[in-house]
């Protein structure tokens, strides 16, 4: 039973491209959260989606950032226009139910030029 | 906002030491997660209490949900090298939407 699933593991961009980075939940998980982790830093929540639907994005700058959880496929957390202070490591998360316990992935470590 | 206290960020110990952590909330939470992570990889859950003062147990770590649900606490018994990594607890609040909000975690490291 594979775990949650996320690629790139490593992303670099120049600024102004758009970053695109995926998620797999684990089989059987409807749930899907994105967080953002800068060094030293702990794990900032962006957002929570369920199926085709947005249930929390409180985390989420207002502009540029953007997140899907599409019927078929994997869950897409989009950057458009990246800047300098997009440059952390983000990281998705799944659960099958809600409150349940969340599998993270190994992240995406993204790097902007 | 939600509060997430966890105190000091930074702890260093000599192998063989206990070690206890603790994590507050400004709120009353329905659950408390703890995570482990190890350097240069992802979150791992550890264990979720629900119920006030619940108390359980995991070979040397002991976690404990204070009787207000409003804090929890960490024990390590005699630390070892593999205890090494950054413990976060994720906080939910009651009808918050399943969302956890995390704390900026305490980095242990160990002395052999």
């Amino acid at each position: 039973n594979a775990g949650v699933m996320q690629n790139p593991r490593h992303l670099v961009r120049r600024r102004g491209q758009e970053a695109r980075l995926r998620c797999s939940p684990m089989k059987g998980h409807s749930h899907v959260y994105w967080y953002r982790q800068l060094p030293e830093e702990g794990l900032k929540f962006m957002v929570y989606l369920q199926k085709e639907n947005i249930i929390d994005e409180s985390g989420m700058p207002k502009e540029r950032f953007s997140a899907e959880f599409p019927k078929e496929g994997p869950s897409i957390l989009r950057i458009q226009q990246v800047v300098r202070g997009d440059s952390a490591a983000y990281f998705c998360a799944s659960s099958p139910q809600v409150s349940e316990p969340q599998h993270f992935g190994d992240g995406t470590r993204l790097s902007i030029l | 906002g939600q509060q997430v206290m966890q105190i000091p960020q930074y702890q260093h110990v000599q192998e063989g030491e206990d070690f206890t952590t603790y994590c507050n909330s400004s709120t009353t939470l329905s659950n408390i997660q703890w995570y482990k992570q190890r350097p240069g990889g992802h979150p791992v859950f550890l264990i979720q209490l629900v119920k006030s003062g619940e108390v359980k147990k995991q070979k040397r770590l002991t976690f404990q949900f204070g009787e207000a649900k409003k804090n929890s606490s960490l024990h390590i018994t005699a630390t070892q090298t593999t205890d090494v990594g950054t413990y976060f607890c994720g906080q939910e609040v009651t009808g918050a939407n399943s969302k956890l909000t995390f704390g900026k975690g305490i980095t242990l490291s160990v002395r052999p």
